[in-house]
């Protein structure tokens, strides 16, 4: 079983919805979790990242973390046709020299205009 | 440049033959790490820089991979008698020592034939 698990899609949602994009995690470990937007044969590009259990919200965008379910969301919100791309979660453990993230498989969007 | 910058874009190698992948991270940031992503899959660690000491390498799949960062800038990536296995898209990314979330470039696609 993987460390990170991540719904695999692909999720093909008309513009305007609201997605809701989850990952799940083993090891109580990780303390710091991010998301990141990947287009086709490009890098991934960071969205948003938190150390903290609650919600982060950037525009649109709703980073959810509950550790003591070991779940993270991503939610967008008025999806847009170029929010189509591959969302990753990532997560990190803080400790000494570790900083290595540890992702999940991705989820491929498609946002229809 | 303001980004990780990453060379070549694309490489084919015949099996057997050697290949280096360079990774230019952004200015000022002591984190290096490398990262393999295979078709489909989200990134997976290979080794991580602090300035020029390679302090992680638990992810390399074999002696065949080897990574160096001599002054503590770019780094690079060589791989001997290339497997198709090898085939991927390589990623570097680079982030502030103190910091974990890190920026991709935007990676060098291998093919190995």
């Amino acid at each position: 079983q993987k460390e990170v698990e991540q719904d695999p899609g692909p999720l093909s949602v008309p513009e305007g919805a609201i997605v809701s994009l989850n990952c799940t995690y083993s090891n109580s470990a990780f303390q710091y979790f991010m998301w990141y937007r990947q287009y086709s044969r490009k890098g991934p590009e960071l969205l948003m990242y938190t150390y903290s259990s609650g919600n982060k919200e950037d525009g649109r965008f709703t980073a959810q973390v509950d550790k003591s379910s070991k779940y993270i969301s991503l939610f967008i919100r008025d999806s847009q046709p170029s929010d189509s791309a591959t969302y990753l979660c990532a997560m990190s453990v803080l400790s000494g020299s570790a900083r290595q993230l540890t992702f999940g498989s991705g989820t491929q969007l498609t946002v229809l205009p | 440049g303001a980004g990780v910058s990453q060379s070549p874009r694309y490489k084919v190698a015949k099996r057997g033959q050697d290949v280096a992948l360079r990774c230019d991270p952004i200015s000022g940031h002591v984190s290096l790490f490398w990262y393999q992503q295979a078709l489909g899959q989200g990134p997976e660690f290979l080794t991580y820089f602090q300035n020029e000491a390679q302090l992680d390498k638990s992810g390399l799949p074999s002696d065949r991979f080897f990574a160096e960062r001599p002054e503590g800038s770019v780094s690079t990536l060589k791989i001997q008698r290339t497997q198709q296995e090898d085939s991927a898209v390589y990623l570097c990314a680079s982030s502030l020592t103190v910091r974990v979330e890190a920026f991709f470039g935007q990676g060098t696609r291998l093919t190995v034939v």
